[in-house]
């Protein structure tokens, strides 16, 4: 257990549907991850924050995909209308941003299946 | 389009045989290297991480890296069946203020008891 939590840890809903996943990172780390993961794929980088900033986001993060850190503690990844293409592990990760050392822990992720 | 590349596998070596793993990278600027385990279905694991030039050791595990080449390496010496899983290359991009991981798709390696 790294200490990043997220939740659910399984999600199945229906095409068209909105969900929204919770991650709470390890209590003092400063830069917040989402990934995305799909079989046989390594994880593709889709936003990141520092505290509450978002400050980076993939062109992978459509304008149905929307994430928040509205405190800069825990954060929320929202998919809105979901499509079949969108079921992957979305893994969220922590640092403790110190210059170039910045090492990244996983959360165990949510796994998503769109019927 | 930054790149980091990976012999998928399998890998397969006997028990207690040193497993060599290897991936080579695009973007000449980047700063910092990471090997990651994951065990299926499970999420990645921190397994070594590598800033300059060199070898880097911990326990049964060596991160080469060679800037120059573009290449990073992990050795695993006297390989344990508790090792099998896939092993992802992580490097991070160049830029100021940029600290996304860019991933290979992961070699699996099989450590046959």
């Amino acid at each position: 257990d790294t200490g990043v939590s997220q939740d659910p840890r399984h999600k199945i809903t229906k095409r068209g549907q909105n969900v929204t996943f919770r991650c709470d990172p390890i209590s003092e780390h400063n830069r917040l991850y989402w990934y995305r993961q799909t079989l046989g794929q390594g994880p593709e980088f889709l936003t990141y924050f520092q505290n509450e900033a978002q400050l980076e986001k993939s062109r992978l993060l459509s304008d149905r995909f929307s994430a928040e850190r509205p405190k800069g503690s825990f954060s929320t990844l929202e998919i809105q209308r979901t499509e079949q293409g969108d079921s992957a592990m979305y893994l969220c990760a922590s640092s403790l941003g110190q210059g170039q050392v910045n090492i990244q822990y996983f959360g165990a992720g949510t796994r998503l299946s769109v019927l | 389009q930054k790149e980091v590349e990976q012999n998928s596998g399998p890998l397969s070596v006997p028990e207690g045989a040193i497993a060599s793993l290897n991936c080579t990278y695009s973007d000449r600027g980047s700063q910092s290297f990471f090997w990651y385990r994951q065990y299926s279905g499970k999420s990645p694991e921190l397994i070594m991480s590598i800033y300059s030039n060199g070898d880097k050791e911990d326990g049964r595990f060596t991160a080469q890296l060679n800037k120059a080449s573009q290449y990073v390496s992990l050795l695993i010496r006297d390989s344990q069946p508790s090792d099998s899983a896939t092993y992802l290359c992580a490097v991070t991009s160049s830029g100021a203020g940029s600290y996304q991981l860019t991933f290979g798709k992961g070699t699996k390696l099989s450590v046959i008891p």
